[in-house]
């Protein structure tokens, strides 16, 4: 079965730091990646995904991940951070095709951003 | 376009007990996943139903069971309930299956185990 590892459990940064949030996942084949992002008091929603073509993938609020297929990683990152980042953050990733796995997500990184 | 909702958001049970989680999709989704949710193992995976029909299942006991309905609703039952079922039950929907699409994500149901 397919595994998917987030270095970080706990982040703490500054405002206009820069940020990255690592993630590695175990299958050897095709696969599609996902950032879920869940900020205080809300649902869980798409930060960003990967699914083919540029590994160089943007999402919302200035995000954006590179898939590095040697490395098996799907790292995400922003250049400057902002309060509102404030949040949750899991990786998650299913396997191309049929996804007969269903998504395996990580155990995900609580980012903190301090004013 | 309303969002996924699940019934109910807050559930007490005790031990030995059964229980019956409801989930709503995104109008026209046809494709309906189940996580728990807990500080210790993170968001894990249940099942997935599609077209009123299992897809794919997660390493989870027999105690855990769905189905899914025509209009796509869904439902999640956990039998003889254990004190490590206390966790969040998150109901996704997608458009097709998961692995391939966007999943939109309810707002859970938290299920307590006395």
């Amino acid at each position: 079965a397919q595994s998917v590892s987030q270095h970080n459990h706990h982040v703490i940064l500054s405002e206009a730091a820069s940020l990255e949030l690592g993630c590695n996942y175990s299958y050897g084949g095709t696969v599609n990646l996902f950032w879920y992002v869940q900020y205080p008091g809300q649902h869980l929603q798409l930060l960003l995904k990967y699914f083919s073509g540029d590994p160089l993938v943007k999402g919302i609020k200035g995000f954006e991940a590179e898939f590095i297929k040697s490395k098996f990683s799907f790292n995400l990152r922003k250049p400057s951070v902002q309060w509102s980042d404030t949040a949750e953050y899991f990786c998650a990733v299913a396997i191309g095709g049929g996804g007969a796995d269903g998504l395996t997500f990580g155990k995900g990184t609580h980012l903190i951003i301090q004013p | 376009k309303a969002g996924v909702t699940q019934t109910p958001r807050y559930l007490i049970k005790t031990r030995g007990q059964q229980v019956t989680l409801s989930c709503s999709p995104i109008s026209g989704h046809r494709s309906v996943s189940w996580y728990q949710q807990t500080p210790g193992q993170g968001l894990q995976f249940l099942f997935e139903y599609f077209s009123e029909t299992q897809r794919n299942k997660g390493n989870f006991p027999g105690r855990f069971s769905g189905r899914q309905f025509s209009n796509s609703r869904s439902e999640m039952n956990v039998s003889t309930l254990e004190l490590g079922d206390s966790a969040l039950y998150l109901c996704a929907s997608s458009s097709s299956t998961a692995a391939k699409n966007i999943q939109y994500f309810g707002a859970g149901t938290r299920l307590s185990v006395l």
